[in-house]
């Protein structure tokens, strides 16, 4: 089944205290982003990759890190959460071959306190 | 700069009738144009895009969008709601022509479908 997942789906942490969230696809997409939702600003993009080892700043990059060693992953790294990063975060897929529609995953909801 | 925009934070609509989500957007280049939607406690499932061609697309569960570039709007309609379109439904932008990934998406718009 073509899908993107990801870990933790839930996670509550302190402030400072290094995390790391993973995504993984299984379609071979070149493209991959990070989103986050909050409520009456919609998602919010992240960061995003164009492929292996590249990727650039979206949105709101500021407190986050990503790589992109390859292809199938992407991970989200937070190096010193704050609790303004409590939210909820999508990772998602996409395709040049699909016209770009994204696959989103599950979603995971971070509470930093 | 890109941006979107949802006007309407919610749309309430009754059962067989038609609705209408509105977009509009702006961008420098090409718009490559997407509408997402989002049920309760769930991801984001994609409904339909605009990409080039044809000014009215069709998408899943029988919605469909017209793309006017000189209102520069991406409106999402159906002829004829059911209760299971409530849902939370997003508007997404991209650059075409900036060969980037860069993606903005809209607050949402909360539809109520009311039997």
């Amino acid at each position: 089944e073509a899908q993107v997942t990801q870990n933790p789906r839930y996670l509550i942490t302190v402030t400072g205290k290094k995390l790391t969230v993973t995504c993984s696809q299984n379609m071979n997409h070149e493209y991959m982003s990070w989103y986050r939702q909050d409520p009456g600003l919609g998602l919010r993009q992240i960061y995003y990759s164009m492929n292996v080892e590249v990727t650039d700043k979206g949105d709101v990059p500021e407190g986050y890190k990503v790589s992109r060693k390859e292809k199938r992953n992407f991970p989200l790294i937070l190096e010193s959460p704050s609790p303004n990063q409590t939210s909820l975060y999508f990772c998602a897929s996409s395709s040049r071959d699909s016209s770009y529609e994204q696959y989103f995953g599950p979603g995971t909801r971070l509470t930093v306190t | 700069a890109q941006s979107v925009a949802q006007p309407e934070d919610q749309v309430n609509v009754a059962e067989g009738n038609p609705l209408t989500v509105k977009c509009t957007y702006s961008v420098s280049g090409n718009p490559y144009l997407f509408w997402y939607v989002q049920y309760p406690n769930r991801g984001l499932q994609f409904l339909l895009k605009y990409i080039t061609g044809d000014n009215l697309v069709k998408g899943s569960y029988g919605f469909e969008a017209e793309f006017n570039k000189s209102q520069t709007s991406f409106h999402l309609k159906k002829p004829s709601a059911l209760v299971s379109d409530s849902a939370l439904y997003f508007c997404a932008v991209r650059d075409g022509w900036t060969g980037g990934f860069k993606t903005i998406f809209g607050a949402g718009t909360r539809l109520f479908v009311k039997a």
